[in-house]
């Protein structure tokens, strides 16, 4: 009964670097999602996915990619580290088709660029 | 120590007392909304949800209350417990950009004090 799981829990990187942020969902949901939060300011949509094979941008893609790999997997992929970048990065996954519309949230991963 | 949240307006209440935290939202077309809980370090947890078709709806110790009219939403705790402490969001479910994705707001932390 994972739900949606996230890793690295944790990461820093420096300047420049790149680095993948891994999501997986345990529950047959066809949507998924990539937030960030920052302090003061909520959730901000990064890029979603309605279903498996297609991806969209959300409120702030800048400097991020994403890859739904199948349907229960979508990942989040930094090319160039910015300190802008600094956040907690939440994914999470819904099945809006059965008339649910809840996000079922995984436990983040905190990133710090310096 | 937890990022999130220091910059948010904090209510904060006595243990025992009855909790009401507000949120207004953006688009009046929006048909649903859901409460959502957040504790220090974890991922969002759906509390409450509504439809726009109702204007109350009742949980175990929470309400939610919907007026369409002024377009705001508010969660009701009642008896407070230390355990509510968190940050809360309240979230619309929108149409942007040709898909429903839920928007949230920016967060209120509830301090309850013994």
């Amino acid at each position: 009964n994972a739900g949606v799981t996230q890793t690295p829990k944790f990461q820093v990187l420096k300047t420049g670097q790149s680095m993948t942020l891994q999501c997986a969902q345990d529950m047959n949901h066809n949507s998924m999602y990539w937030y960030r939060q920052d302090p003061g300011m909520g959730l901000r949509l990064i890029y979603y996915s309605a279903s498996e094979g297609t991806t969209d941008k959300g409120e702030v893609p800048n400097g991020y990619n994403v890859s739904r790999l199948n349907k229960r997997e979508f990942s989040l992929r930094l090319e160039s580290a910015a300190p802008s970048q600094t956040s907690v990065y939440f994914c999470a996954s819904s099945e809006p088709s059965g008339g649910n519309y809840g996000y079922t949230f995984g436990s983040g991963t905190r990133l710090t660029v310096v | 120590g937890e990022s999130v949240g220091l910059h948010l307006p904090t209510l904060s209440v006595q243990e025992g007392d009855n909790s009401i935290i507000n949120c207004a939202y953006s688009n009046s077309a929006s048909d649903y909304f859901i409460w959502y809980k957040q504790e220090s370090g974890k991922g969002p947890q759906f509390i409450i949800d509504i439809r726009s078709n109702m204007d109350k709806r009742q949980g175990q110790r929470v309400t939610v209350l919907l007026n369409k009219t002024v377009k705001h939403l508010s969660l009701q705790i009642a008896a407070t417990q230390p355990g509510d402490s968190a940050v809360y969001f309240c979230a619309e479910f929108s149409l942007s950009g040709g898909y429903n994705k839920l928007i949230f707001g920016a967060g209120t932390r509830l301090a309850v004090h013994p």
